[in-house]
């Protein structure tokens, strides 16, 4: 199989830092996304690594490790639109991607 | 630039009918891949279509069937719709190059009485 791990919901407060997990099977491994969606919304895009490393984008940062298997995507400054679900996916072998089944943000004052 | 476009954003059907939808993918995007999200869930995987040949198909029924026309629009078809086909069908073209992302469209809401 190909399952994509990740916690089903986190809580954190406004201005905070978060870290959302996320595992994944390594075999046929061909880039991993983070995803941002909002309730009744489409997914947009965050990030996409395929290289081991940190990539930076303003308040986003995503983390990968191949060998582990492992991504980690970092919101910093929380705000309180940032109260959303975040998919990690990970494309294998071609261009479709196997998502997991989010992780609910909920930002509090 | 217009982005993925999908038609209706919202069905209403009743059991045992068939529904099209539809999808119209980024200028110069050769790839659409179809996914259904049910409520509270990630997108699953129903089909990928690449120059208007399948290259990928989920663990779908024969109920789902889908196609890619020349200017690389798509259909979904769903013949014989069941309750549990209720949920948001997701578009997602790429140009198929290995860094570049999938862009959603904004979905079609499909409920299903």
């Amino acid at each position: 199989g190909q399952n994509i791990d990740q916690p089903t919901e986190m809580t954190a407060t406004e201005g905070a830092i978060v870290q959302i997990n996320c595992t994944y099977q390594t075999s046929g491994f061909n880039g991993l996304f983070w995803y941002q969606q909002h309730a009744g919304e489409a997914p947009t895009f965050l990030s996409y690594n395929v290289l081991d490393g940190l990539e930076e984008k303003g308040r986003f940062s995503s983390f990968l490790s191949r060998s582990k298997g492992y991504s980690y995507l970092l919101l910093k400054e929380l705000q309180m639109k940032d109260s959303a679900s975040y998919l990690c996916a990970v494309r294998y072998n071609t261009d479709k991607l196997i998502f997991g089944t989010g992780t609910r943000l909920q930002v509090f004052p | 630039d217009a982005g993925v476009t999908q038609s209706p954003t919202h069905l209403i059907k009743t059991r045992g009918q068939h529904v099209t939808l539809r999808c119209s993918p980024i200028s110069g995007h050769k790839s659409v891949s179809w996914y259904q999200q049910v409520l509270g869930q990630g997108p699953q995987f129903i089909f990928q279509y690449y120059e208007k040949e399948e290259r990928g198909r989920g663990n779908f029924p024969d109920r789902f069937s889908a196609r890619q026309f020349p200017n690389y629009s798509s259909e979904l078809n769903v013949n014989a719709l069941l309750l549990g086909d209720s949920a948001l069908y997701l578009c997602a073209s790429s140009n198929r190059d290995m860094n570049t992302e999938a862009f959603f469209g904004q979905g079609t809401r499909l409920t299903v009485v």
